[in-house]
């Protein structure tokens, strides 16, 4: 189906684990971002990447990795998680007239 | 970058209108988009607005003053499916053309 998903839509880890979250977008769109949102501090940026293999930090990048072989796909990579990075996760995509449009999320739970 | 500020909470009555104010710093202004979002749910795009007035759309409408750093977005003849938090975002061309959203405004919608 046309869009943008990501998987898992529910993750649950425990501290030190290696946890990629997965972003799939099928309208070819350039601009991908990664955003973590949690109560009191809005959507804040994490990553971004104007184009396969590129890729620039955003706002709070520190903790995660990101990486852009493929212009449909944007992984990203918690290294070592924390349990400060219990969060809700989304991916966005950027259409026409810098539009961006977000996937359904992803919720993640570090123990 | 850019600060951008909405009240947190309003509630309103069906059938009534309210009015969701956001104030952002001007420096590299670019366009400001609004965005909703239900709980449990990702944003959607509701608008775009990079010259100054009023743009007007059935029910909701969306005003830019560049010069004062203001933007609100109308909702008249409210439904109870309009709760919902209501995300500002502020796109910064000192920054790539990147946004950066607001704390959001959770608008409950009363019978």
């Amino acid at each position: 189906d046309a869009g943008i998903t990501q998987s898992p839509r529910y993750k649950i880890t425990e501290t030190g684990r290696q946890v990629t979250l997965m972003c799939h977008q099928t309208w070819s769109h350039s601009y991908m971002f990664w955003y973590r949102q949690d109560l009191g501090h809005g959507l804040r940026l994490i990553y971004y990447s104007a184009a396969a293999d590129i890729t620039d930090k955003g706002e709070v990048p520190d903790g995660y990795v990101v990486s852009r072989s493929k212009t449909e796909n944007f992984p990203l990579t918690l290294e070592s998680a924390t349990r400060s990075q219990t969060s809700v996760y989304f991916c966005a995509s950027m259409g026409a007239e810098e539009t961006q449009y977000f996937g359904p999320g992803t919720r993640l739970l570090v123990l | 970058g850019q600060n951008i500020d909405q009240p947190t909470e309003m509630t309103a009555t069906e059938g009534a209108i309210v009015q969701i104010n956001c104030t952002y710093q001007t420096s590299g202004f670019n366009g400001l988009f609004w965005y909703q979002q239900h709980a449990g749910e990702a944003p959607t795009f509701l608008s775009y607005n990079v010259l100054d007035g009023l743009e007007e759309k059935g029910r909701f409408s969306s005003f830019l003053s560049r010069s004062k750093g203001y933007s609100y977005r109308l909702l008249k003849e409210l439904q109870m499916k309009d709760s919902a938090s209501y995300l500002c975002a502020g796109m910064n061309n000192n920054a790539g053309n990147m946004l950066t959203f607001g704390g959001g405004t959770r608008l409950m919608v009363k019978p």
